[in-house]
């Protein structure tokens, strides 16, 4: 069993949908990662979460520390929004865990 | 550019050969990570540095793989007699030291043994 699990694995909206991604853990946490990947593999961080809730322009990203639970909310959904989207989770021993991935095709 | 870098971006070799890949994180940066990527799967953990310290190595690190970081600044990671299950993407990240200082990504190197 992996430590962190994302759901779904594929999906595929219209544009100006409203899109969930969810991640579950098993591990006791310091912190929690969602990145967005690229085709060709370029990774960038998106958020970094301890608690609660943060938001960057359409993007929500929000944690559940009792639940070990994480939802990544994409507002507005754009074609540009396509990518893959990444949970990953930081041990207090501070070793990376990773999901294998949301991929999300947006539709004009 | 100020980010991480990675070279090469493209190595293809043949198996039983050596590759050393070159990580070169943000300056300010004192942990460097390596991940391995396959396709369809998200990274995976093989080792990360804090300065010039190797501090955890992953079970998955074979006694083929052997990563440095001398100077605290650029690492290599070196992969003796290569397998084709060694055909991944390699990844880099840095961040700086503290709790909650998210990682930084390198473009990857992207390995072919054949």
């Amino acid at each position: 069993k992996n430590e962190v699990e994302q759901s779904p694995q594929n999906l595929t909206a219209q544009e100006g949908e409203f899109i969930t991604i969810n991640c579950s853990y098993s591990v006791g946490i310091s912190a929690l990662h969602w990145l967005q990947q690229h085709p060709g593999g370029g990774i960038v961080s998106l958020f970094m979460l301890s608690s609660g809730k943060k938001k960057h322009g359409r993007l929500i990203a929000t944690i559940n520390i009792q639940e070990k639970h994480s939802s990544l909310h994409i507002t507005a959904s754009h074609p540009r929004d396509s990518a893959v989207y990444i949970c990953a989770v930081r041990n207090t021993g501070n070793q990376f865990y990773f999901g294998t991935g949301t991929s999300l095709t947006v539709i004009p | 550019d100020t980010g991480v870098s990675q070279n090469p971006r493209h190595k293809i070799t043949k198996r039983g050969q050596n590759v050393t890949f070159r990580c070169d994180p943000i300056s300010e940066h004192n942990r460097l990570y390596w991940y391995r990527q396959t396709l369809g799967q998200g990274p995976e953990f093989l080792t990360y540095f804090q300065n010039e310290a190797q501090l955890e190595k992953s079970r998955l690190l074979s006694d083929r793989f052997s990563a440095e970081r001398p100077k605290g600044s650029f690492s290599t990671l070196e992969i003796q007699r290569t397998e084709q299950g060694d055909s991944a993407m390699y990844l880099c990240a840095s961040s700086s030291l503290g709790r909650h200082n998210e990682q930084f990504f390198g473009p990857g190197t992207r390995l072919t043994v054949l």
